[in-house]
């Protein structure tokens, strides 16, 4: 069974600040994905990360994939408060069509 | 606009009841997948269907019923609602498999409340 696990659930800090939100999945994987949901909105596709040392970037955010690790990152840097949103990554059960999503990091940017 | 539309975007049920929830797509795409949003436990897929006719069972597929008659359009039922149905639904869909550069396209999703 695919479980995905994101850390930190919660994250709050000041702009201009480096972090980092952390993807680990626990079975073979080929393609996984990052979405943004704004509160009450639905979700929006950020990145597609299908090989393993795939590396992706989109202004301030910046995802990655180790496939042998099992475990993608999503870094922001130099927050600003209109990233303040919650993040999700969704990795894909290999030989399936499934989805597995992760619990959500609630990211807060403080002016 | 192109997209996925869900229908309704709220409502409330009481305990017992029935209903079914419409997503369409005109984007063509093949697969489509309906997942529950709650608190603290991010998203969780219901059914899904990798094209016209077909559906299955996704992680949380109890209490819930599907149906893909047509490739634009993935209906979710509740044959008697219970409170523990009660969360936000999505509906997303996707072009098939050897597209994976593609993420999903999410609906706006559904409220939904049983009392």
């Amino acid at each position: 069974e695919l479980k995905v696990e994101q850390n930190p659930l919660f994250l709050s800090m000041q702009e201009g600040k480096n972090y980092t939100i952390y993807c680990n999945y626990s079975t073979t994987s080929d393609r996984l994905y990052w979405y943004r949901q704004d509160p009450g909105k639905s979700l929006e596709s950020l990145f597609v990360l299908l090989s393993n040392g795939a590396v992706k970037q989109e202004g301030r955010l910046m995802a990655s994939l180790d496939t042998k690790a099992r475990l993608s990152t999503l870094h922001i840097t130099a927050a600003v408060h209109d990233l303040s949103a919650t993040y999700f990554c969704a990795v894909g059960l290999s030989g399936t069509y499934k989805y597995i999503f992760g619990t959500g990091t609630r990211l807060k940017v403080l002016a | 606009n192109a997209g996925v539309t869900q229908t309704p975007k709220f409502r409330v049920l009481k305990t017992g009841q029935s209903m079914t929830l419409l997503c369409a797509q005109d984007m063509n795409h093949e697969y489509m997948y309906w997942y529950r949003q709650d608190p603290g436990m991010g998203l969780r897929l219901i059914h899904y269907s990798v094209g016209e006719g077909t559906t299955a069972k996704g992680e949380v597929p109890d209490g819930y019923n599907v149906s893909r008659l047509k490739k634009q359009n993935f209906l979710l039922g509740l044959e008697s609602a219970a409170p523990s149905q009660t969360s936000v639904y999505f509906c997303a869909s996707r072009l098939d498999r050897g597209t994976e550069n593609y993420g999903y396209t999410f609906g706006s999703g559904t409220r939904l409340t049983v009392v």
